[in-house]
């Protein structure tokens, strides 16, 4: 059972935009950054977002994070067909004393 | 540009220990946190645990009495041991570098930013 929770899927048709959030606790979102990543089908995950907002330099800036106390959330607006992904956040807890990550959130385009 | 490759055995038997290497290529392992991540079939990720650049290392609790990481700064390469293995430990195992520092005071800041592709480890007699 994650630390983290996350909600196990989310969709979106084409254009749209696609909020997915991640709460977690005081040890880990609430005093470290978040990060998220995407994992594509049969691929290794790559990062999307680290320190709770800032994209990589590849990352197209559809895709944005925010955090508010506990939680974080990553946007995806205009959405892709190329978006459809598991999507995972992560943060180090100071309670484990470790990295912890969220179920992940399959994210569908209709 | 840093790239990072798996290897292993792929296939092992319950109680066996399994190791894995990960070899870091286009880069230095100086400055930077060197991860073990595994995925079992059809579930998320796991951390399994870190070796850093001056060699402290750190482990998933869960996992830390079976797991030792090593690193060989000579052949820019870090490994795995995971020992008494069960069907349990069948997963995609991939290796990942990480950055570790502080975020404005006490916040943590913990990201992993260049992935191995993974390899599968199976558990089978």
């Amino acid at each position: 059972q994650s630390v983290l929770t996350q909600p196990p899927s989310a969709s979106g048709s084409p254009g749209q935009r696609v909020t997915i959030s991640c709460s977690g606790s005081r040890s880990n979102i609430g005093s470290n950054t978040a990060n998220w990543y995407q994992q594509l089908p049969g691929t290794a995950p790559r990062l999307l977002i680290y320190r709770d907002n800032q994209r990589p330099s590849r990352v197209p800036d559809r895709f944005s994070g925010s955090k508010s106390g506990t939680s974080a959330s990553l946007a995806i607006s205009g959405l892709q067909s190329e978006d459809e992904a598991d999507y995972y956040c992560a943060a180090w807890d100071d309670s484990l004393n470790g990295q912890v990550f969220g179920p992940g959130t399959k994210v569908t385009v209709l | 540009q840093v790239q990072l490759q798996e290897s292993g055995p792929g296939l092992v038997k319950p109680s066996d220990t399994v190791s894995l290497t990960c070899t870091v290529s286009g880069g230095s392992i100086s400055g930077f946190y060197w991860n073990w991540i595994r995925q079992p079939p059809g579930k998320g990720l796991e951390w399994i645990g870190y070796i850093s650049y001056t060699e402290s290392t750190k482990y998933n609790p869960s996992l830390e009495s079976r797991v030792t990481i090593s690193l060989d700064t000579s052949k820019n390469q870090f490994s795995l041991r995971l020992s008494s293995v069960t069907a349990a430990d069948t997963a995609v195992y991939y290796c990942a570098r990480a950055h570790f520092g502080y975020n404005f005071g006490p916040a943590y800041y913990y990201y992993m930013d260049v992935w191995g592709r993974g390899t599968t480890v199976s558990v089978s007699s």
